[in-house]
């Protein structure tokens, strides 16, 4: 069975940093994409960040570039989104999700939430 | 692509048959797929590569694209289909989602 835990979301104060991790079990991780995806309360889905099987490619909206790094350790089936300079628009449950290389989510997991506040 | 637009809401009577619309510049040329999320619940795969459907997925759900244009059509739409549901297109460097459909079964 995929399991996908994501796990690190927190109340952080504006201008704060954070990092999020997703545990990964039940396939074969270093052999997929991975995706961070994010909804704000109320809102759809905005995709953030993708890093490729290996490590060696990463990409990212435009509204967190240059704030937010995708990392993945494959030896510890993990990921990873490190964040920094945070605003109260940041605000948003997270997802974690796995992409066999074609560009489509198969599965997801159950997010975790990061609030920005003072 | 850069941008995808749906339509807010869509109503179907229950046996009926609902489509839901995701447009984009050139969307036919780039491979469309769709997510179903239920209140409280995550995002769940229902289409992939335009109109295959993931082992699991009833096969009342079925998919389009063409043109502008991505269509996801449920057909004898049940109760249980109501739902939001995205649309999300790729290409090589960026994802981009659509702003989301919430389908009502009345």
């Amino acid at each position: 069975e995929v399991l996908l835990v994501e796990s690190g979301g927190t109340v952080v104060q504006p201008g704060g940093s954070l990092r999020l991790s997703c545990a990964a079990s039940g396939f074969t991780f270093h052999d997929h994409t991975m995706h961070w995806v994010r909804q704000a309360p109320g809102k759809g889905l905005e995709w953030v960040s993708r890093i490729s099987w290996d490590g060696s490619a990463t990409y990212y909206a435009d509204s967190v570039k240059g704030r937010f790094t995708i990392s993945r350790d494959n030896s510890k089936n993990s990921l990873y989104l490190q964040m920094k300079s945070v605003t109260a628009e940041d605000t948003a449950l997270y997802y974690c999700a796995k992409d066999p290389r074609l560009g489509y989510l198969d599965y997801w997991g159950q997010g975790t939430l990061v609030t920005v506040s003072p | 692509s850069s941008e995808l637009t749906q339509p807010p809401s869509v109503s179907v009577s229950p046996g009926q048959t609902a489509s839901i619309t995701c447009s984009g510049d050139k969307l036919g040329d780039e491979y469309v797929c769709w997510y179903q999320q239920k209140p409280g619940q995550s995002p769940v795969l229902v289409i992939y590569q335009d109109s295959k459907r993931p082992s699991g997925i009833p096969e009342r759900f079925s998919g389009s694209n063409s043109g502008n244009t991505a269509t996801l059509t449920i057909s004898g739409t049940q109760a249980m289909d109501e739902a939001d549901y995205y649309c999300q297109a790729w290409d090589s460097r960026t994802e981009v989602f659509g702003g989301g459909t919430k389908l009502t079964v009345l």
